[in-house]
């Protein structure tokens, strides 16, 4: 059974870099071609998909956020991860990443998620 | 992008008692291939989303064959045939036709 953990800090200043990691257990990353997402779930937006890599390297962000987000995989670790460059209070919320569907994006595993709050 | 609206926003139902929810898409989710990529999902309480049901009416490995999808092109439908207690949560759907996915606003359905 695939497993995916969601780790890095759980608070960061205003204008600063939020960064954080899944690290996925149970199987290879490389296996299968699956589509790795990251998304956040706030109380005034609701879930909201963030981007998706594939284990090439390939990226796909939501043009909300393009501008300000990179994701990176670490096949060696099994790990990828995510950065949001010049957060505001708006960034606070919890953060999930998946598995997609093979074929698909759409969520078929997911992380239990990690709260991120952005204060000074 | 693709909106996606959900209806009702909450639903109060009794222990074994049919509930239904609808999501209507701004758009048509049939892609080429054949396939429309409609899901359903479930957030319990302090819980992550877990799929029930992906590409309209499949349920996903686990889930109780008392929830049901249907629907086409805009239109879709989520039925549970019987409610049950541990049903309690806020379930959404969610489109990955097209790039950004996007979800629904969700329906919170508590038990009476």
């Amino acid at each position: 059974q695939v497993q995916l953990q969601e780790s890095g800090p759980g608070l960061v200043k205003p204008s600063q870099t939020l960064s954080l990691t899944c690290t996925v257990s149970g199987d290879s990353l490389i296996s299968g071609g699956y589509k790795w997402s990251w998304l956040r779930q706030s109380a005034g937006m609701g879930l909201e998909w963030i981007g998706r890599i594939f284990t090439s390297g390939i990226t796909n962000y939501n043009p909300s956020l393009q501008s300000r987000v990179t994701m990176s995989v670490d096949t060696s670790k099994n790990q990828f991860s995510l950065k949001l460059t010049s957060v505001t209070a708006a960034d606070t919320a919890v953060y999930y990443c998946t598995r997609g569907r093979p074929g698909a994006t759409a969520g078929e595993y997911w992380g239990q998620g990690t709260l991120v709050t952005v204060s000074s | 992008e693709i909106v996606l609206t959900q209806t009702p926003s909450s639903l109060s139902v009794t222990p074994g008692q049919p509930a239904s929810i609808s999501c209507k898409s701004s758009q048509s989710l049939l892609h080429s291939d054949g396939n429309t990529y409609l899901y359903w999902y479930l957030q319990k309480p302090g819980q992550p989303p877990q799929l029930l049901i992906y590409e309209i009416s499949n349920r996903f490995s686990g889930v109780p064959d008392r929830f049901s999808g249907s629907g086409s092109g805009t239109d879709f439908t989520l039925r549970i045939s019987r409610v049950e207690a541990e049903d309690v949560g806020v379930y959404y759907c969610l489109q990955s036709l097209a790039l950004p996915l996007t979800f629904g606003g969700g329906t919170m359905v508590d038990i009476k």
